[in-house]
């Protein structure tokens, strides 16, 4: 299986900082089939990333997304107080589909 | 509007069968796989696996292959999970989930159930 593996696990920031979100694969993505989600308490994941840099549907575009083979980022480049939330990228490029362990991203 | 609709939480014992069910709608049901999604208590997500509708073809996770089995109604549009046996560790929440090319499973996942969460204990 693929592992992924996030970092930081939590990122404590002020709205209208940068952040820069980490997913190491255990293992070459195939085609840079790699999702990124964000998820809120008591909420559904949302798409927010895939093809590890195309924007899905509505996103806005503080959100970016980079990376090929093991090493992909997510960026928000300012964030807004509805940005404080858990973020989880995802390879969908080998089954089983795995999921990175989340990095939560908090205010400071 | 596209959507998916899942059935309400459950309580049941071990032992029990369960089966619980993803409504589509908006979209032409058997063009889209349709995947699951476990996520345990303040825990991160993990994929039980995909079926495509249109023909049922199913791939499973082997973390759960044996343990659950999917399935689809295509008279209805909806898709089902389902468990013949329920253990204690079973409980979690569980999203079904569109990918966003029709036809194909490389895709992230862009429309999501509610979540249903089902509880087993004794």
């Amino acid at each position: 299986d693929t592992v992924l593996t996030q970092s930081p696990g939590t990122l404590s920031l002020s709205p209208g900082e940068r952040a820069t979100l980490s997913c190491r694969a255990s293992q070459t993505v195939s085609s840079a089939f790699l999702a990124w989600y964000q998820q809120k308490p008591g909420q559904a994941p949302r798409l927010l990333i895939y093809d590890a840099s195309t924007r899905a549907t509505a996103i806005p575009d503080r959100f970016s997304g980079s990376g090929s083979g093991t090493d992909f980022t997510l960026t928000i480049s300012r964030l807004e107080p509805e940005d404080f939330a858990l973020y989880y990228c995802q390879q969908y490029g080998a089954s089983p589909w795995t999921f990175g362990q989340g990095t939560k991203v908090e205010i400071k | 509007e596209v959507q998916l609709v899942q059935s309400g939480a459950e309580i049941k014992k071990p032992g029990e069968s369960l089966k619980i069910s993803c409504k589509a709608s908006g979209y032409i049901f058997t063009t889209y796989f349709i995947a699951w999604v476990r996520q345990m208590p303040d825990k991160g997500l993990e994929w039980l696996g995909i079926i495509y509708p249109g023909n049922s073809d199913t791939r499973y996770s082997p973390s759960f292959q044996g343990q659950v089995t999917f399935s689809a109604d295509k008279s209805t549009s909806t898709a089902y999970l389902h468990w013949p046996s329920l253990k204690a560790s079973d409980s979690a929440i569980y999203y079904c989930a569109r990918p966003g090319v029709p036809k194909n499973y490389y895709s992230g996942l862009d429309v999501w159930g509610q979540g249903t969460t089902v509880t087993v204990s004794s």
